[in-house]
């Protein structure tokens, strides 16, 4: 089972680069990596999804090396709102299980 | 946009009690999951759903089960629920996809239960 690995917590500023990386040494040639977000009281939310390379989108951009046994998610230029948790999902439907992180606590300060 | 209701957002219930919690998703969705989140453990898959009536069991099923009897509904029931079973309750949905990928996974709001 691909178990996945984050930091605990992260602070930065708004309007810097945020990049926060997880580590799936166990990934299985099936799996995709997924992150979410969730804010306090909500369901987490989808916010980009890759399986090697880069994936860009309107929110974040997702790198993947060679090897994917790690990924970034990229937020360009956080702002207040992007504090939140944020969670890698790495799985498939041809695996048993799917696996969440324990999720990167985002603290943006102004 | 997808919506995932449940049926609760806050619960409190007394050791031994039978508990249910209900989730209903409007899209159609073939696949629903059950996961609880506890302050540090993250989210953890409790029980899975492809279809109607059939379900699979996720990382932590043990004091739990399942009912799907309907495509929009997936129910989680705690037979004889315990302290330990405290938690926030999510449930989501997704659509099939062929099994190739994780398609996105829509959340409800979550049931705080609470068991004294």
């Amino acid at each position: 089972l691909a178990k996945t690995t984050q930091p605990i917590s992260m602070d930065s500023y708004e309007g810097q680069e945020v990049n926060i990386t997880c580590s799936h040494n166990n990934i299985a040639t099936n799996d995709y990596i997924t992150w979410y977000q969730q804010f306090p009281s909500q369901g987490p939310r989808f916010i980009i999804q890759g399986y090697k390379t880069k994936v860009t989108n309107e929110v974040a951009s997702l790198f993947i090396p060679a090897d994917r046994k790690s990924s970034t998610l990229s937020l360009p230029r956080v702002s207040l709102s992007d504090t939140a948790v944020y969670y890698c999902l790495v799985g498939s439907y041809n695996t048993d299980k799917l696996i969440f992180g324990t999720g990167t606590r985002l603290q943006v300060f102004p | 946009d997808v919506k995932v209701t449940q049926s609760s957002r806050y619960l409190v219930k007394r050791t031994g009690e039978k508990v249910f919690l209900e989730c209903v998703q409007d899209m159609d969705h073939e696949n629903m999951f059950w996961y609880r989140q506890d302050p540090g453990l993250g989210l953890r898959l409790i029980y899975f759903s492809y279809d109607v009536k059939m379900k699979e069991k996720g990382d932590i099923p043990e004091g739990y089960s399942v009912s799907r009897e309907k495509k929009e509904r997936f129910s989680l029931i705690l037979e004889s629920a315990s302290t330990n079973q405290t938690s926030m309750y999510l449930c989501a949905s997704s659509p099939y996809s062929g099994g190739t990928s994780t398609d996105t996974q829509y959340f409800g709001p979550g049931t705080r239960l609470t068991v004294l």
